[in-house]
């Protein structure tokens, strides 16, 4: 049973428009949500999280929104940009779990 | 600069035979935690740790081992009861292990049965 899902493989969009990445989660018990960006060959990188007691953060050109009765978040960059092209991960975890719960990322392509 | 390091970052392993694969971190961070990736796919959870001499299986421990005498090295030796073991191994840290907080990756090590 997948907890976290990530159900767009992949998603392709033009420098300077807004691409947005969507993650469903079915744990009720998470309250822990992050995001990571991760390059070919490389480890992932954290980008920004937000907690089950926000329905919004931001960080620059990047802003995470929580959804929580619909058990859903999605990730907004804006403007987008060609090295925004990677992997990006989405994570979840509860208090006192001790570990992260991964997706299967969605890859974007930021096109020139 | 603070980081994980694993080494070596390209491994081969004969069938049968036990491999090693190293992560350290100077980070000072109190949990660690071992990852694998194949293509396609997430990070799954083989095992993790939340202080020095205390570990837990992940999602995935089975023909995998651990370790973790010195807060700074976590290695995973990957056994030859594994056996599909071909993959992307990541190795992470975080601040405090039951507090919610971003993990720090490694760069890796990749690897492949001869």
């Amino acid at each position: 049973d997948q907890q976290v899902k990530q159900n767009s493989p992949s998603l392709s969009v033009q420098e300077g428009r807004i691409s947005i990445l969507n993650c469903d989660y079915t744990n009720s018990m998470f309250d822990y949500f992050l995001w990571y960006k991760k390059y070919p060959a490389e480890g992932p990188t954290f980008l920004i999280s937000i907690s089950s007691i926000k329905d919004k953060n931001e960080d620059g050109r990047f802003t995470v929104f929580l959804n929580k009765s619909a058990k859903h978040l999605s990730l907004h960059i804006v403007p987008s940009q060609p090295g925004d092209s990677a992997v990006y991960f989405c994570a979840a975890s509860y208090h006192n779990a001790g570990k992260s719960t991964f997706g299967d990322g969605t890859t974007l392509t930021v096109k020139p | 600069d603070g980081g994980i390091t694993q080494s070596p970052k390209y491994l081969f392993r004969k069938e049968g035979q036990n491999v090693t694969l190293s992560c350290e971190q100077n980070l000072n961070h109190d949990a660690m935690y071992w990852y694998r990736q194949d293509p396609g796919q997430g990070l799954r959870l083989i095992y993790y740790s939340q202080i020095v001499n205390d570990f837990q299986k992940g999602d995935i421990a089975e023909g995998y081992s651990v370790s973790r005498e010195k807060k700074e090295s976590f290695p995973l030796t990957v056994t030859s009861a594994q056996k599909n073991p071909t993959a992307f191994y990541l190795c992470a840290s975080s601040q405090g292990g039951r507090v919610n907080q971003p993990q720090h990756f490694g760069d890796g090590t990749r690897l492949s049965i001869l």
